[in-house]
């Protein structure tokens, strides 16, 4: 049960250039999120996917395109690297099942380490 | 909109002591749950306690409790028997019972002196 991975752990990009963070995970989950972590700033919420099929945004999703692909999977997308996306990526999945929900937690993959220089 | 402040960059305590860290939450809602993450060196996430709003007894594991002030809109942690190895980074997160979506606070260094 390897929970939630992702690829890659580390990354450079140029500015300009395009590249999509994979993740999936095993624990037959509904929801899905990826989100940037900032000095100072927390964790900060790209989008997610509630369910297999839809995606949201959230707080941060400029710059930034998701795929839910199946219920697994969920890839997000940067289509022009700019200097302001260096962060640390992370995604996340939740059984979120229904709105109702319960006081489910987060399971949080490693980390993707982006530079874009 | 809710909001979760954590107003302590960073902490310290001496190993075997007992240390709070402090969250406050903004919301409307009544039905809420409130979390406490860690994140180590290594980065990788953990929860560490859990609370439900309509619970009006503070949760427990272990070393880790909460004391919830609904009122108030206050979710502290507090750590006893200090140990090494909860040097890391720790967040406060909310979810409202009605959404998908978790807001994190934006954390609190602690650091645990031998």
């Amino acid at each position: 049960n390897a929970g939630v991975t992702q690829t890659p752990k580390f990354q450079v990009l140029k500015t300009g250039q395009s590249m999509t963070l994979q993740c999936a995970q095993d624990m037959n989950h509904n929801s899905m999120y990826w989100y940037r972590q900032d000095p100072g700033m927390g964790l900060r919420l790209i989008y997610y996917s509630a369910s297999e099929g839809t995606t949201d945004k959230g707080e941060v999703p400029n710059g930034y395109n998701v795929s839910r692909l199946n219920k697994r999977e969920f890839s997000l997308r940067l289509e022009s690297a700019a200097p302001s996306q260096t962060s640390v990526y992370f995604c996340a999945s939740s059984e979120g099942a229904g709105l109702a929900g319960g006081p489910y937690e987060q399971y949080f993959g490693p980390g993707t380490r982006l530079t874009v220089t | 909109a809710q909001t979760v402040t954590q107003s302590q960059p960073e902490m310290s305590v001496q190993e075997a002591e007992t240390v709070t860290l402090s969250c406050t939450y903004d919301t409307s809602e009544s039905d809420y749950y409130l979390f406490w993450y860690k994140q180590p060196p290594s980065r990788q996430m953990i929860l560490v306690i859990r609370q439900e709003a309509y619970k009006q007894q503070n949760a427990t594991e272990n070393r880790f409790s909460v004391n919830f002030q609904k009122a108030a809109k206050s979710f502290s942690l507090k750590i006893s028997d200090s140990q090494l190895g909860d040097a890391a980074m720790y967040f406060c997160a909310y979810r409202s019972g009605g959404t998908y979506k978790y807001i994190f606070g934006t954390g609190t260094r602690l650091k645990v002196l031998a």
